[in-house]
């Protein structure tokens, strides 16, 4: 069965410090990986995907991550964090069907 | 261009009664999911369309729910009856193809 797991449910983080929220999947097969982000009382913006090819993917709002076989991890990181990133962040995979699958989602806490 | 758009954005009714929420979806797209929302169990796909025909329905919880798109730009999911368990946020979103998805904003449903 394939599943996501985010590691961390709150991550705080001082202003303009780097952060890395952790994401690992468990798959047979082949899956795309998405980083969404919600803020509050809104729904979730696609942040960044990885389908195929490079295993760096940048995305809006500064964010990358890189996807890694071997240790089956789709971090995402952002090297100097804003105020405004405060948020919710969920992980999420999709096979070759049409269903995605979130992760329990990671609470990031910018303090000023 | 607009989004994926929901109606109503808040609802509040009394246990027992039927309750219907709107998702129009961004013109074009052919796929059309219903998501939920909770504390407790994080995000869940309900059901999901493809080209107004439904093709996953395997996580509506129970026969008290019930979802339909008669049409590609309109869609329902209907609740009756209510009952306090349902109150959670229900999501929409919409893709075309294999792109990402894109949510609605969401509908925030309390069951009193």
């Amino acid at each position: 069965a394939q599943s996501v797991t985010q590691l961390d449910s709150q991550v705080p983080v001082f202003e303009e410090a780097p952060v890395e929220l952790r994401c690992n999947y468990s798959s047979s097969v082949s899956v795309y990986l998405f980083w969404y982000v919600q803020y509050p009382n809104q729904g979730l913006q696609l942040l960044l995907k990885y389908l195929s090819g490079s295993t760096l993917v940048k995305g809006i709002n500064g964010f990358e991550a890189e996807f890694n076989k071997s240790q089956t991890s789709f971090h995402l990181r952002k090297p100097s964090v804003h105020i405004s990133d405060t948020a919710e962040y969920f992980c999420a995979y999709q096979t070759g069907a049409n269903n995605l699958f979130f992760g329990t989602g990671t609470r990031l806490t910018v303090i000023p | 261009d607009a989004g994926v758009i929901q109606s109503p954005r808040h609802e509040v009714t009394e246990m027992g009664q039927e309750v219907t929420l709107r998702c129009k979806p961004i013109s074009g797209h052919d796929y059309l999911f219903w998501y939920r929302q909770t504390m407790m169990r994080g995000l869940e796909l309900l059901i999901y369309f493809n080209n107004n025909v439904p093709i996953d329905d395997s996580g509506m919880p129970e026969d008290r729910f019930s979802a339909k798109m008669p049409n590609a730009s309109f869609s329902t999911l209907k609740i009756q009856p209510s009952e306090p368990r349902d109150s959670a946020v229900y999501f929409c979103a919409s893709k075309q193809g294999n792109q990402p998805q894109h949510f609605g904003d969401g509908t925030r449903l309390s069951i009193l």
